[in-house]
């Protein structure tokens, strides 16, 4: 059971470039978050979903995509990416019922150069 | 909206010494709580959490929290530090971002708690 997987676990991208953070799920979890984590600011929330086909914004969505196909996948896209969106990243999941905790991936360390 | 208010970014206690590390919400809906830990270079891994029930609840490597609705305090604590437990600690508050959507996570801006031999 690997739990929440997240590829890749580095990644150093030139500003204008674009990419997709890979992040998946073998717990058959409805709910997938996506958090960026900055020193001092803690984890902040991008989008979230509560099932395939349905996606919603966070606290921090500006210059990021996401889609769910699948209950098991859940890619967060960065259309241009800016040094601002230099952090770390991960992917949570839980069942339905916020009385459970998400579990969450290993994170992406992203560098915006 | 919901927030968390971790007091102390940075905590030190010497080994062997109690650990109490302060965390303080704002919820709309009654609150599901949660602490979280974080080793360096890894993810989050659940402490503990606070439901409904109990209000002292127990977790993994002998930490415990209790829940103070009057005081809106959610504090971490462990008898008898270990060095094993230098780490980072996050307090989170799950409640709706807006008027029925689901619970989400909101999180403080962590503590990061030092173990001195």
């Amino acid at each position: 059971n690997a739990g929440v997987t997240q590829t890749p676990k580095f990644q150093v991208l030139k500003t204008g470039q674009s990419m997709t953070l890979q992040c998946a799920q073998d717990m058959n979890h409805e709910y997938m978050s996506w958090y960026r984590q900055d020193p001092g600011m803690g984890l902040r929330l991008i989008h979230y979903s509560v099932g395939a086909g349905i996606t919603d914004q966070g606290e921090v969505p500006n210059g990021y995509n996401v889609s769910r196909s699948t209950t098991e996948d859940f890619p967060l896209r960065l259309l241009s990416a800016a040094p601002s969106q230099t952090s770390v990243y991960f992917c949570a999941s839980r069942p339905p019922g916020a009385r459970y905790g998400y579990t969450f991936g290993s994170g992406t360390r992203l560098t915006v150069v | 909206a919901q927030s968390v208010t971790q007091l102390g970014s940075h905590v030190s206690v010497s080994e062997g010494a109690l650990v109490l590390l302060r965390c303080n919400y704002s919820s709309s809906v009654p609150p599901y709580l949660f602490w979280y830990v974080q080793y360096p270079n890894q993810g989050l891994q659940l402490l503990l959490k606070y439901t409904t029930g109990a209000t002292l609840v127990k977790g993994i490597n002998g930490f415990e929290a209790e829940f103070k609705k009057s005081e809106t305090s959610f504090h971490l604590t462990k008898p008898s530090a270990h060095m094993s437990d230098a780490a980072e600690y996050f307090c989170a508050v799950s409640d709706h971002l807006t008027s029925g959507s689901a619970r989400q996570l909101t999180f403080g801006s962590g503590t990061q708690l030092t173990v001195l031999p």
